[in-house]
């Protein structure tokens, strides 16, 4: 079984600049989640899909970053315009129902400059 | 608000002895727990996992304890090994798996 694909795996910008990330979930995951971890703490959910529909994005800062989920299977997120305090590891994860573990990818290591 | 908390940044621990690494969480409606292990530049991968409903769940060499009393979870590693020195987090959510909450991390050393 093929895991959690992302890509691309580092990206250096400066602020205010737009980024991107894509996420390929695990083949027949209906759930996936986008997660941002900060040097030092833990991973933070950002939005949760469920198929092609967002089930919580409460935590996601709205004003700069979106996300969508093509067909229900990738997924993209967005950040624009960048700040510094958004360096981070983004971590894509998928599950197949919405119950039990997340399989994770290796995420996105962000530098803003 | 930080509802899962792991207060050991680190452990380092000898071959063949035990690793306890543990984890403690405010939220009482949580139901489900689990520890992640994490090697470096690789995505957070599951270990184990605990239901409210239980105490104590094993696998091989690992194992999770859970006091909802004190509202405390615990992984221990027996024998550890090498291998096992890694990042390992303690995670809590709803069994529905909305909105899971994570704790910041323990590093694990193991000495040969």
């Amino acid at each position: 079984e093929a895991g959690v694909a992302q890509s691309p795996r580092y990206k250096i910008i400066e602020k205010r600049q737009s980024v991107a990330f894509w996420c390929n979930p695990i083949s027949g995951h209906a759930t996936l989640y986008w997660y941002q971890q900060i040097l030092g703490q833990g991973p933070k959910l950002l939005i949760q899909f469920q198929n092609n529909g967002v089930v919580d994005d409460s935590q996601l800062p709205k004003d700069r970053f979106s996300a969508e989920r093509l067909k229900g299977v990738d997924s993209t997120l967005k950040i624009q315009p960048a700040k510094l305090e958004d360096s981070a590891v983004y971590l894509c994860a998928s599950s197949l129902s919405g119950v039990g573990p997340l399989h994770f990818g290796n995420g996105t290591r962000l530098t803003v400059t | 608000d930080q509802q899962v908390k792991q207060n050991s940044p680190s452990l380092s621990v000898q071959e063949g002895r035990i690793s306890i690494l543990n984890c403690d969480y405010t939220n009482s409606m949580f139901d489900y727990f689990l520890w992640y292990k994490k090697y470096p530049a690789e995505g957070p991968t599951f270990l184990i996992s605990i239901s409210s409903i239980k105490d104590k769940n094993e696998d091989g060499r690992f194992t999770v304890f859970l006091n909802k009393s004190a509202k405390h979870l615990s992984l221990h590693i027996v024998p550890s090994q090498p291998g096992d020195s890694a990042v390992y987090f303690c995670a809590a959510s709803y069994y529905n798996n909305n909105d899971m909450r994570f704790g910041a991390g323990t590093r694990l050393t193991v000495k040969p």
